[in-house]
Order: C-alpha cells, then sequence, then structure tokens
C-alpha cells in the first residue's frame, strides 16, 4: 500500500444519474477526507472521516452528496441526481491523527456529468 | 475572512534559477501551512510544512518562509528543474477558523513552467 487509491479515475455520466466513488486510504491513516476541485481552482474541503465517524461535512456537500465509510477503512461517495455543476475533480485524502499532519492526496476521480 | 491567495497565478523561470512562489493568509490565528504540488492529472503532493512558530523551514531543494507579521508565505525552489513543472498550491488548516486540522483552505495556485 504505497498511497492513496480511487475508482474510478473517470466517469462520464448523465444528468440525473446517481455515481458513486471509492477511495482507499493509506492503511494506516484513521483520518479520510473528501475535497472538490473546479478546473483552475485549488482543492474545496467537503468531509472528514476519522475512523467510521463522519466529524464535519461543509456546507458545498448538498442533500445530494453522501458519503461513507462503515469499517473506518475504505469510503465512499455518492451523488444522487447528478448535475452539471457536478462535475469535477473529487479528490480524496488520509491521514494520521498526529497534530498538524499533512494529507496524502489520491490521484482523484474526474467526474463528467453531460 | 477566509483567504489564502496568491500574488502571481503564472510564473516562468528558466532552469537551474531559483523559484519563489509568494501566497498571502488573512487569519492571524492561523497555525499550520502547506505547500502542495500538483502535476496535470494528478492529486496534490505534499512538499513542505510549516508551523507558525517557526519562520524558516528547508526541505530538499526547497525552503518555506513564514512572515507573520504580513501574514505571508513563500515557497523557494532552488536549481529549478524541468521537473518542478506544475502548479502550487499554499494551503491554510482551517482550526483557526474553528474547522478540523485537515480541513485546508487552498489558494488558486501557481503555475510554474521551467524553459530547458
Amino acid at each position: 500500500d504505497t498511497g492513496v487509491s480511487q475508482d474510478p479515475r473517470h466517469k462520464i455520466t448523465k444528468r440525473g444519474q446517481n455515481v458513486t466513488f471509492r477511495c482507499d486510504p493509506i492503511s494506516e491513516h484513521n483520518r479520510l477526507y473528501w475535497y472538490r476541485q473546479t478546473l483552475g481552482q485549488g482543492p474545496e474541503f467537503l468531509t472528514y472521516f476519522q475512523n467510521e465517524a463522519q466529524l464535519e461535512k461543509s456546507r458545498l456537500l448538498s442533500d445530494r452528496f453522501s458519503a461513507e465509510r462503515p469499517k473506518g477503512s475504505f469510503s465512499t461517495l455518492e451523488i444522487q441526481r447528478t448535475e452539471q455543476g457536478d462535475s469535477a475533480m473529487y479528490l480524496c485524502a488520509s491521514s494520521t491523527s498526529r497534530d498538524r499532519t499533512a494529507l496524502a492526496f489520491g490521484s482523484g476521480t474526474r467526474l463528467t456529468v453531460v | 475572512g477566509e483567504n489564502v491567495g496568491l500574488h502571481l497565478p503564472t510564473l516562468s523561470v528558466q532552469e537551474g534559477d531559483n523559484s519563489i512562489i509568494n501566497c498571502a493568509y488573512s487569519n492571524s490565528a492561523s497555525d499550520y501551512f502547506i505547500w502542495y504540488k500538483q502535476e496535470s492529472g494528478k492529486g496534490p503532493q505534499f512538499i513542505i510544512d510549516i508551523r507558525s512558530n517557526m519562520d524558516k523551514r528547508q526541505g530538499q531543494r526547497v525552503t518555506v518562509l513564514l512572515n507573520k507579521t504580513v501574514k505571508h508565505l513563500s515557497l523557494q525552489i532552488a536549481a529549478t528543474q524541468p521537473g518542478d513543472s506544475a502548479v502550487y498550491f499554499c494551503a491554510e488548516n482551517r482550526s483557526a477558523y474553528g474547522g478540523s486540522q485537515g480541513n485546508l483552505i487552498f489558494g488558486k495556485g501557481t503555475k510554474l513552467s521551467v524553459k530547458p
């Protein structure tokens, strides 16, 4: 396990469809984060898990978005009834619980809603 | 307000020269800053971090300087190489705004182009 793994790398979907992305963090990392990045912008925080508990959610995370981390290992991010504005790169990151630890990011899932 | 921004959106340097990328932040209570490098099609890659109790931190070919008086952060890359070409982001920990440790505020990024 050399890094954060995300699947799929690319997803093209029709507007109104549901999509689900998966993230496998670095194995010894108990914290997991989801970020969203649109073209030309920096990543924006969406949500954060410590083990299986979802401890923080951004106001960017509308009711159509849901994230889970059922066993405190991998996580899924589901977007229901996708809209064109959901098109972005969805990044997953993980870290340990040590204070002020830099996040390790995956390569992301690029979502295109047509 | 929350603002981590960059003074220069693009920077072009000659191979072998030193590069300096600047960043400003707005919350004087922010205590942790990170620089990330992002290559096309990849996620951000950690370069170096600095805590607010430090003014300077050095890594391999990189140095981060923190000036808390003017709320300014810079990344210096020595002997810039073509492989350094990427977008560089500074990020501020949002814990000073009440967020979690890993809730980072990213700037828009500076694109560094290295001419051979």
